[in-house]
């Protein structure tokens, strides 16, 4: 059974600092690992989505790579704004149109 | 336009009541879904369609129903609502034969008195 795992549970930092969240799964035989923001009282925003054969994948300021065969993914934010404050969720899929494994979310706060 | 949109946004029932809660998506899809978001903010699958058929039926009460009378619409109907039955509900959907993202609705948060 496929299991999600992110650290950390919460992180605090600085405007402008470049961060790393990290997410970890225990079945290697995925389809695509995607990530996620979730804003309080809001739905997902999909940010990234990388494809099992892919190793990374980049949208502006955001950059995830994958590492299939040691089960890990981590999302890189440069230069973080106040904005970019909420839940990043990371999620797995193992086939084509299958249902997501999600982890618990890392919750992210950006301060002035 | 919202491209997968839920309704009610918010649902506010009595124990013991029967409820339903709808999805439509306009994005073409072939395949929703159904999470549920608990108090500590875990997301898990509940069911899956894909062309109106039934895909994925997680451990889930048989007092919850899913129904899609065609691929842009998937609801979910709750029979004799429990206490342990609020929490946010999600809709989702894709395009099975590709490797696109899921994209969610906004939310439906159920709170059980």
């Amino acid at each position: 059974k496929q299991e999600v795992t992110q650290i950390p549970a919460a992180l605090s930092v600085p405007e402008g600092e470049n961060l790393v969240l990290n997410c970890s799964f225990t079945d290697s035989a995925i389809y695509n690992l995607q990530w996620f923001r979730q804003d309080p009282g809001k739905g997902l925003t999909s940010l990234l989505l990388i494809q099992s054969s892919q190793r990374e994948q980049t949208s502006g300021r955001l950059n995830a790579s994958l590492d299939k065969s040691s089960g890990r993914s981590t999302l890189y934010i440069a230069a973080s704004q106040p904005g970019d404050s909420a839940t990043y969720l990371c999620a797995v899929s193992e086939t084509s149109g299958s249902r997501l494994t999600f982890g618990e979310g890392t919750q992210l706060t950006v301060n002035p | 336009d919202t491209a997968v949109s839920q309704t009610p946004k918010y649902l506010v029932t009595q124990m013991g009541n029967d409820k339903s809660i709808k999805c439509e998506q306009n994005l073409g899809h072939d395949t929703m879904y159904w999470y549920k978001q608990d108090s500590k903010k875990f997301l898990k699958i509940m069911f899956s369609y894909n062309n109106k058929e039934l895909i994925i039926n997680e451990t889930v009460p048989n007092r919850f129903s899913p129904k899609s009378p065609d691929k842009a619409h998937l609801n979910l109907h709750i029979n004799s609502l429990e206490l342990g039955d609020s929490a946010v509900y999600f809709c989702a959907s894709s395009l099975r034969s590709s490797n696109q993202p899921q994209h969610f609705g906004d939310g439906t948060r159920l709170s059980i008195l």
